[in-house]
């Protein structure tokens, strides 16, 4: 069965400080892709990133970098200069190819608070 | 970038009232949408996969007779909950994919609240 772990379910960074939230998955596809999510309080779902199994290089966008290092299952998030904005709960996901279509599940997230 | 639509954002009705939620890809066709819902605190728990002009494909323990769901076009899926019971209060929110290497991409999701 398809899993995704996020154990940190609190993180606090200093603003302007790097931050790194953790995900690790279980699968036994060759062919996957990684997601990372953020979800401010206001619900709505807003995508960071995607770093596919077969992709070579860690996939970079602005302040967030994926280190995806695939012998581990592992494909952690980190968000550098963190600002106040980035308050909000991140969500790991992977997408797996299901009977000729695609389905994603969702780790539990973690809640990430930037101080002042 | 691609947008999806959700409507309403925000429900508050009677027990027994059934309910229908919209989710509309506005500038592109989605062939596959999602329907998730999530409780407080909690992560998005998969519902059931749309696929445009077939029948849904339902997790384990989601009651289909319960949550319908209606792909009618490549571009709008449709969740009604019928019959909404207090126990049916969630917060529900859809995506859609155009192809596989494509992220998907949310509505803004539905507040649920059933008195």
């Amino acid at each position: 069965a398809q899993k995704i772990t996020q154990t940190q379910p609190g993180m606090f960074v200093q603003e302007k400080e790097a931050v790194t939230l953790d995900c690790t998955y279980d699968t036994s596809d060759q062919s996957y892709g990684l997601f990372w999510y953020k979800q401010p309080s206001s619900g709505e779902m807003i995508f960071l990133i995607y770093q596919g199994s077969y992709d070579e290089q860690n996939a970079t966008e602005g302040r967030y970098s994926l280190n995806f290092q695939k012998a581990r299952k592992s494909a952690n998030l980190v968000i550098s200069a963190s600002q106040l904005g980035d308050s909000a709960m991140y969500f790991c996901a992977m997408r797996e190819g299901r009977g000729g279509g695609f389905k994603t599940i969702f780790g539990a997230g973690t809640r990430l608070f930037v101080k002042a | 970038g691609a947008v999806v639509s959700q409507h309403p954002s925000w429900v508050i009705c009677k027990s027994g009232t059934s309910v229908k939620i919209e989710c509309r890809s506005l500038d592109f066709q989605a062939t596959t949408m999602f329907w998730y819902r999530q409780f407080p605190k909690q992560s998005l728990m998969l519902m059931a996969t749309s696929n445009e002009g077939s029948k849904a494909t339902y997790e384990q323990g989601v009651e289909k007779d319960k949550f319908l769901i209606n792909h009618a076009s490549l571009t709008l899926s449709t969740l009604t909950v019928t019959s909404a019971h207090p126990e049916d209060s969630s917060f529900y929110i859809c995506s859609a994919e155009g192809t596989a290497d494509q992220p998907q991409h949310f509505g803004d999701g539905t507040r649920l609240s059933i008195l």
